[in-house]
Formats: structure tokens, sequence, C-alpha cells
């Protein structure tokens, strides 16, 4: 079972468009983290929301935790071909000291030149 | 300061035989966490050590294996392989155990024929 669903699964725009990816779950998370993959490396952290409602920005990209702490979306502003690539979101539980951590589906998008 | 790195980046296995992958973490990280990654099913939760301690564990079978040595260099063994068991394996180190960013390695991409 995929506790973190995101949508949509691939998305492919000009360069200069706007776009939203979301990440659901019917599950609470103490914290969720955003990552983007690139081919060939290793995911690489772009941003931690831990408060419900919690607002971020990274230059063109915003992120945003549901007030419920169990959904959060990515909007990038002005997409350049250099935001192609996987992003993924993960939420964190913790229990007992322990904390893991699961990732979602994955959107893959593509920003064309 | 060095990133993570595992190695081998690539191999070739038949189906049957085994298979040991080795992480080492950024120096200072003492958590050392494992996750599969395919086309199909994402980015899916291997195993965490933490102090050569196994703090998490995903919902793999028996035949993955792992263990953390006194320097967090960690490895982890895939026996019996099967052709499902083609994936990328990445391994990801953080300071502590709660919290905190997930710095991966680039991978090892495992190919069982």
């Amino acid at each position: 079972t995929q506790l973190l669903e995101q949508s949509p699964q691939f998305l492919s725009i000009q360069e200069g468009e706007n776009l939203t990816v979301y990440c659901n779950s019917s599950s609470v998370f103490s914290s969720l983290q955003w990552y983007r993959q690139e081919p060939g490396e290793g995911p690489v952290l772009l941003v931690t929301v831990v408060t419900g409602g919690e607002v971020k920005k990274l230059k063109r990209l915003t992120f945003q935790f549901g007030d419920a702490r169990k959904d959060s979306s990515l909007h990038i502003t002005a997409a350049q071909p250099g935001d192609t690539g996987l992003y993924l979101c993960a939420g964190a539980k913790t229990n007992f000291g322990n904390e893991k951590l699961t990732f979602g589906t994955g959107t893959r998008l593509t920003i064309i030149p | 300061k060095a990133g993570v790195t595992q190695t081998p980046r690539y191999l070739i296995k038949t189906r049957g035989q085994q298979v040991t992958l080795s992480c080492s973490p950024i120096s200072g990280h003492r958590s050392v966490s494992w996750y599969q990654q395919t086309p199909g099913q994402g980015l899916q939760f291997l195993f965490e050590y933490f102090s050569e301690t196994q703090r998490n564990k995903g919902n793999f079978p028996g035949r993955f294996s792992g263990r953390q040595f006194s320097n967090s260099r960690s490895e982890m063994n895939v026996s019996t392989l099967e052709l499902g068991d083609s994936a990328l394996y990445l391994c990801a180190s953080r300071a502590l155990l709660l919290g905190g960013e997930l710095f991966f390695g680039e991978g090892s991409r495992l190919t069982v024929l």
C-alpha cells in the first residue's frame, strides 16, 4: 500500500509556464520533505515543512504543507529546463524514538525549452 | 566534505546468486538507510541502521539484510536473487536518527538476469 500519492505522475510543459505538483495521503505526518532526483544521481533535499499550513519559498518554488499535515503541494513559477527531474515527497512518522520516512510515488517533470 | 559513496555503481548477477552492496556515509553521520528504487514501485524503504543497530525495517523478505560497522559504513546483502530484485539501490546518511536531511549516494544499479 502506497501511503503517499503524487499527481500528476508525469508532466511535460513549456519553459516559462507555471505548474503544481501534489502529494496526498490519508495519514498524518510529523513533517514532510520534498526531494528532486536527476538522472544518474540520488535525490537531493529541497525543503522540509513541519507545521500545518506552513508555506516555504525557494526562489521560484513554493511549498505548502496542508493544515491537517496530510498533504503538500509544490508550485513552480516560470519553469526552467533546469527544473527537469523526478520530484519526490517524503512523509516522516515518529514512533518510540524512531523516525520512518515514506516516499511518494514521484512526479517526473520535463521542461521543454 | 565528501558525500555518500556507494560501491559498486553497476553490477549484473544471475538468478540465485547473492550480492553485497557497500555504502560509506558522510563523515560524522551515524545513521544509514537503504532504499530500493524501481520504475513500478518507486522508492521503497529497506532498513535503517544507527550506531550499528537496526532501528527501522521496511516490508522486504528476509533475503534482504544489512549491517553497519563501527565506522558507520554499511553493507546490504541480497541472497537468492530474483529477477524482480533488479533495481537501483540507494543509500542515504544523516547525522541524527530523528529529523534532518537525508544525503543520498548515487546508487548501485543491480541487474538480475
